[in-house]
């Protein structure tokens, strides 16, 4: 079934710590998105990709960074977590052109 | 001139009633605009969406009522249930790249 997984489902780590948030899609989206989300509150875009080497920073500014080497496959690292990045990371992907997005199910980052 | 408006942020209704959330946007290169259902710990789900070149979209109790003149469309929810107490996205598509612009959400809680 073409789905988009998100791993890990929450994640509490320290202060300081590297962190990589995984986000796959099975159903070959070219374009994939990054949001930071507040519980129920705005979606915020963070960071979106048009395709295999192609990445761009979205509106809200984040010390994150990703990469996308394959189409298929579009990780979140943090090298340095801090309590302010407490917050739901949500993936989501769609065609180009496409009519709409498909989200993961998100990662609830809790930084202590 | 790229956002999309939407309100009210938050919004009670009782079992049985007609939830109406509203949006509105600038931009005339939007060409699609879908709504969001999101749960609490999930990731939006897309519910319904809209071409601009259809007045009104129903399926089964949502409706999507949209006024190209004035560039504003709303989602209408006919006998809500306390199931669908949930976050409603609404939004809009940008040619050619095909991003969505995102409303801010708006919180409905339907009580029994």
């Amino acid at each position: 079934e073409a789905d988009i997984y998100q791993t890990p489902r929450y994640l509490v780590i320290g202060t300081g710590k590297k962190i990589t948030l995984e986000c796959s899609q099975t159903m070959g989206h070219d374009k994939m998105y990054w949001y930071q989300q507040d519980p129920g509150m705005e979606l915020h875009l963070i960071h979106y990709s048009y395709g295999v080497n192609s990445t761009e920073k979205g509106d809200l500014s984040s010390e994150s960074t990703v990469s996308r080497i394959r189409t298929e496959h579009f990780p979140l690292t943090l090298e340095s977590a801090r309590p302010s990045h407490t917050s739901q990371y949500l993936c989501a992907s769609s065609e180009y052109g496409g009519d709409g997005y498909t989200f993961g199910s998100g990662t609830r980052l809790t930084v202590v | 001139q790229q956002q999309v408006k939407q309100s009210p942020q938050s919004l009670i209704v009782q079992k049985g009633g007609i939830s109406i959330i509203n949006c509105a946007y600038e931009n005339t290169a939007f060409d699609y605009f879908p709504w969001y259902q999101q749960f609490p710990g999930k990731g939006p789900a897309l519910l319904i969406a809209i071409r601009p070149d259809v007045s009104e979209k129903k399926e089964g109790r949502f409706t999507i009522s949209f006024n190209k003149s004035a560039k504003q469309f709303s989602l209408h929810i006919m006998d809500s249930q306390p199931g669908d107490s949930a976050t409603y996205f609404c939004a809009a598509r940008l040619r050619p790249q095909g991003n969505l612009i995102f409303g801010k959400g708006t919180k409905l809680s339907v009580k029994p």
